[in-house]
């Protein structure tokens, strides 16, 4: 059962525009958010994270936006560079455990 | 510090073969993660490791076993290898005490069953 769902496998940008990317999930337990980007023949990077006591992230071009009662998250990557193409992850954790729960990934392509 | 290096980077394996993979944490981490990673479901959790002690495990078969050494780094297991299990495994490290933390990931090995 997929706790972590990513429901866009793919989007398509302009450099110098703005990238959102979409995360839902089921778990109300979850109560840490990470994003991950990865490119290929590489594991995955760390990106930004983001705790559920807040609903707001910045890290330079790249903010997490977190909506509890939605159960909802997003990247926002502004302004978009060719050099973010990669897949994105938006991961999860609970305090029970600890793995982190991955959506399935989102392949953002900037174009030039 | 030097980043999370996992052994081999590519193996390829007979269905029924065991395969042993190996994982090597960031100075100072702890805590050792192992996820598959296949195109149909994602990246999916395994097991945890901290302190030699396995913390956390994924809804894998048996088959499945890892183990952490005293210096921290990790193996990780598969038995009589399926077709399934045609890959690619990640390990990730953290500080591992506390939380939150985050999760440091190698580059992976690419695993093939034939």
């Amino acid at each position: 059962d997929q706790q972590v769902k990513q429901n866009s496998p793919s989007l398509s940008v302009q450099e110098g525009r703005i990238s959102i990317l979409n995360c839902d999930y089921t778990n109300s337990m979850f109560d840490y958010f990470l994003w991950y980007k990865k490119y290929p023949a590489e594991g995955p990077t760390f990106l930004i994270s983001i705790s559920s006591i807040k609903d707001k992230n910045e890290d330079g071009r790249f903010t997490v936006f977190l909506n509890k009662s939605a159960k909802h998250l997003s990247l926002h990557i502004v302004p978009s560079q060719p050099g973010d193409s990669a897949v994105y992850f938006c991961a999860a954790s609970s305090n029970s455990g600890y793995e982190l729960n991955f959506g399935k990934g989102t392949s953002l392509l900037v174009t030039p | 510090k030097a980043g999370v290096t996992q052994t081999p980077r590519y193996l390829i394996k007979t269905r029924g073969q065991q395969v042993t993979l190996s994982c090597s944490p960031i100075s100072g981490h702890r805590s050792v993660s192992w996820y598959q990673q296949t195109p149909g479901q994602g990246l999916q959790f395994l097991f945890e490791y901290f302190s030699e002690t396995q913390r956390n495990k994924g809804n894998f078969p048996g088959r499945f076993s890892g183990r952490q050494f005293s210096n921290s780094r990790s193996e990780m297991n598969v038995s009589t290898l399926e077709l399934g299990d045609s890959a690619l495994y990640l390990c990730a490290s953290s500080p591992g005490a506390g939380r939150p933390y985050e999760q440091y990931f190698g580059p992976g090995t690419r695993l093939t069953v034939t």
